[in-house]
């Protein structure tokens, strides 16, 4: 299995700043992404992190928005640009496993946007 | 029609209770099936496969129709601690490699 860490756990960020989150896998994976989860709903593709190259966004997100990095296998960053109050949610790093094809998901960051 | 439903509950149970969860999708090309339990506040973990013979973890059950696109899970003897949303998770390989969470279902075991 995979053991994905997140941080910052938490923050509490003015509209207009970015916020960068990072994750680390402790293992080789083959895909990483990141979603959003608003309270009480599902979670929300927001891209496929490419290693070393630009990730693949989903309808409704842009790299302007959500610059994302993955410069090697265990490692990748989502930013959250010039935020507003709507972009308040937990965001989940999360990594499909190599040999088991099993996806795991770090532990999220809430991000509360004032 | 979304491409993975399921019934958002909530489902109230007393302990020791059997409960069923049932999920369907609408891509008929899908390869692969998952049960994930979320806690509050926490991350999804994943709580088992679904195979087409059926697979069993001890007190859960999971089964899968691909003849009507229809996955279920099932939990016999509930417990207080199996109180959680529980997500149907389906992954097609079609156009490219795709995860697809349902929106859960929320089960809320009672003493």
């Amino acid at each position: 299995s995979a053991v994905i860490s997140q941080k910052p756990s938490r923050d509490i960020c003015q509209r207009g700043t970015s916020l960068t989150i990072q994750c680390q896998v402790d293992s080789q994976v083959t895909m990483m992404f990141w979603y959003r989860q608003q309270p009480g709903q599902s979670l929300t593709l927001i891209a496929t992190a490419n290693q070393g190259s630009e990730a693949t966004y989903e309808s409704g997100f842009v790299i302007d928005k959500f610059p994302i990095s993955r410069p090697n296998l265990t490692f990748s960053t989502l930013t959250v640009s010039n935020m507003s109050p709507e972009d308040s949610s937990i965001y989940l790093c999360s990594a499909q496993d190599r040999v088991s094809d099993t996806q795991y998901f770090g532990p999220g960051t809430r991000l509360t946007v004032l | 029609r979304k491409e993975v439903e399921q019934d958002p509950g909530p489902f109230n149970v007393p302990e020791g209770a059997t409960v069923a969860f049932n999920c369907t999708y609408s891509n008929s090309a899908s390869q692969s099936f998952f049960w994930y339990r979320q806690d509050c506040r926490k991350e999804p973990k994943l709580l088992m496969s679904v195979y087409s013979s059926g697979n069993e973890d001890g007190r859960f059950t999971a089964q899968l129709n691909r003849a009507s696109q229809y996955i279920s899970l099932l939990i016999r003897d509930s417990k207080l601690s199996d109180s959680a949303t529980y997500l149907c998770v389906v992954k097609e390989t079609t156009g490219g490699f795709k995860t697809i969470f349902g929106a859960g279902t929320r089960l809320f075991v009672k003493a």
